[in-house]
């Protein structure tokens, strides 16, 4: 099965500045790969993904870069606001399976 | 719309006792998932149904049974808690063309004594 971790349990980052949040995964027959928001004491919230055979993807705020050579992936957020602070989770699913593989996440904690 | 809504939202039992947990959606999701959340470890898939009247295991199904009875439930039995079954507890549904993005319930914070 798929694998994958995150780099740093924690993230510190001043109001205003950008958030790079990286995870790493072993399987490279991943076909997607999925960032998940959660905030504390609810149910995760899905935020963006990005195809295997994609560099990058951009949504609101966000941006994922995803490097097969290394088998690394990142969630950037720009201009990072108090209502950024949450648990971020990184997930792996082939295009044949219905379940997806979580990391352990990262807590990104703003500073105002 | 509600979206997915969990019951109970917190729950103690003693150790052999038994309980049920529900998950209901009103997205007219077909798949349907139960994952644990423990601290440092991220989510694990518990059990999952790709459609009514249909259950799967998923990663960590030992000591749990589940039900999709109705396409808008699914429930999530504990035969015989036992303490390394405390955890939280999250319920998701997701489209079939979707199924990267999942929708998911509260949570169910359950404690085994």
């Amino acid at each position: 099965g798929e694998s994958v971790g995150l780099h740093l349990p924690t993230l510190s980052v001043q109001e205003g500045d950008n958030s790079i949040i990286n995870c790493a995964y072993s399987n490279s027959a991943s076909d997607y790969f999925i960032w998940y928001k959660q905030e504390s004491g609810k149910g995760p919230q899905f935020i963006i993904d990005i195809r295997s055979n994609m560099d990058k993807r951009q949504g609101q705020r966000v941006t994922v870069l995803l490097n097969k050579t290394v088998k690394h992936l990142s969630l950037q957020i720009a201009a990072t606001q108090p209502g950024d602070s949450a648990v971020y989770f990184c997930a792996a699913r082939n295009s044949n399976d219905y379940k997806l593989s979580f990391g352990a996440g990262t807590t990104v904690t703003v500073r105002a | 719309n509600a979206g997915v809504t969990q019951t109970p939202k917190f729950r103690v039992l003693k150790t052999g006792q038994s309980m049920t947990l529900l998950c209901a959606q009103d997205m007219n999701h077909e798949y349907m998932y139960w994952y644990r959340q423990d601290p440092g470890m991220g989510l694990r898939l518990i059990h999952y149904s790709v459609g009514e009247g249909t259950t799967a295991k998923g990663e960590v199904p030992d000591g749990y049974n589940v039900s999709r009875l109705k396409k808008q439930n699914f429930l999530l039995g504990l035969e015989s808690a036992a303490p390394s079954q405390t955890s939280v507890y999250f319920c998701a549904s997701s489209y079939r063309s979707g199924k990267n993005e999942q929708f998911f319930g509260p949570g169910t914070r359950l404690t085994v004594l």
